[in-house]
């Protein structure tokens, strides 16, 4: 029972370039959700996808895109990174409802 | 617009003082109230949900309650392993069936 699996765990990037952050559940879960954690604030929504070829932005998408070809990977794609992307990235999961959702560990990002 | 507030930002007891952490809400149609823990290095855990004014659910040492406005999380009797911070999320209506975050309140318990 993996659940939620995120990776890399860490990674640090330069200005400027680019990365794919990974996620990918066992659970058949239709939502899928990728987050933001900054210190002091609650996690930001970043996108969201309600089943296999549907994305949706959340509430701070700039910078950012996701795929979501299959139900169980939902990658989330940096372009250019800039500095103000230096965060703790989580992806999350869930049937649907009023269920809550799962969490994956985290990428923990810096870019220098 | 949909809010989450969360206090205190932190919290620290000695082994055994009860306590409560609070999260106040101002969302519209809010479709449940869910309770985290979220340990150092970690993502969050799924500890309660709460549907309806005057709901409890209650877990070891944890006790959660919900209010047309607020919910509180009491803690009876705690032991150092329940140090973490606690985020509570609401579940809203118009907001594509998304969740709304509070910051957390991260407690400390010392032996």
């Amino acid at each position: 029972n993996a659940g939620v699996t995120q990776t890399p765990k860490f990674r640090i990037l330069k200005i400027g370039q680019s990365m794919t952050l990974q996620c990918t559940q066992d659970m058949n879960h239709n939502y899928m959700y990728w987050y933001r954690q900054d210190p002091g604030m609650g996690l930001k929504l970043i996108y969201y996808s309600v089943g296999a070829g549907i994305t949706d932005k959340g509430e701070v998408p700039n910078g950012y895109n996701v795929s979501r070809s299959t139900t169980e990977d939902f990658p989330l794609r940096l372009e250019l990174a800039a500095p103000s992307q230096t965060s703790v990235y989580f992806c999350a999961s869930r049937t649907g409802g009023n269920q809550p959702q799962h969490f994956g560990d985290g990428t923990r990002l810096s870019i220098l | 617009e949909d809010q989450v507030t969360q206090s205190p930002e932190a919290l620290r007891l000695q082994e055994g003082e009860s306590s409560s952490l609070n999260c106040s809400y101002t969302v519209s149609g809010l479709r449940g109230l869910f309770w985290y823990r979220q340990d150092p290095g970690k993502g969050p855990e799924f500890l309660f949900t709460l549907y309806s004014a005057g709901e409890e659910k209650e877990k070891e040492r944890l006790k959660a309650t919900l209010t047309k406005k607020e919910s509180f999380l009491h803690i009876t009797a705690p032991k150092p392993e329940d140090s973490a911070t606690y985020l509570c999320a609401a579940l809203v209506y118009n907001y594509g069936q998304n969740f709304v975050f509070g910051p957390g309140t991260r407690l400390s318990v010392l032996p």
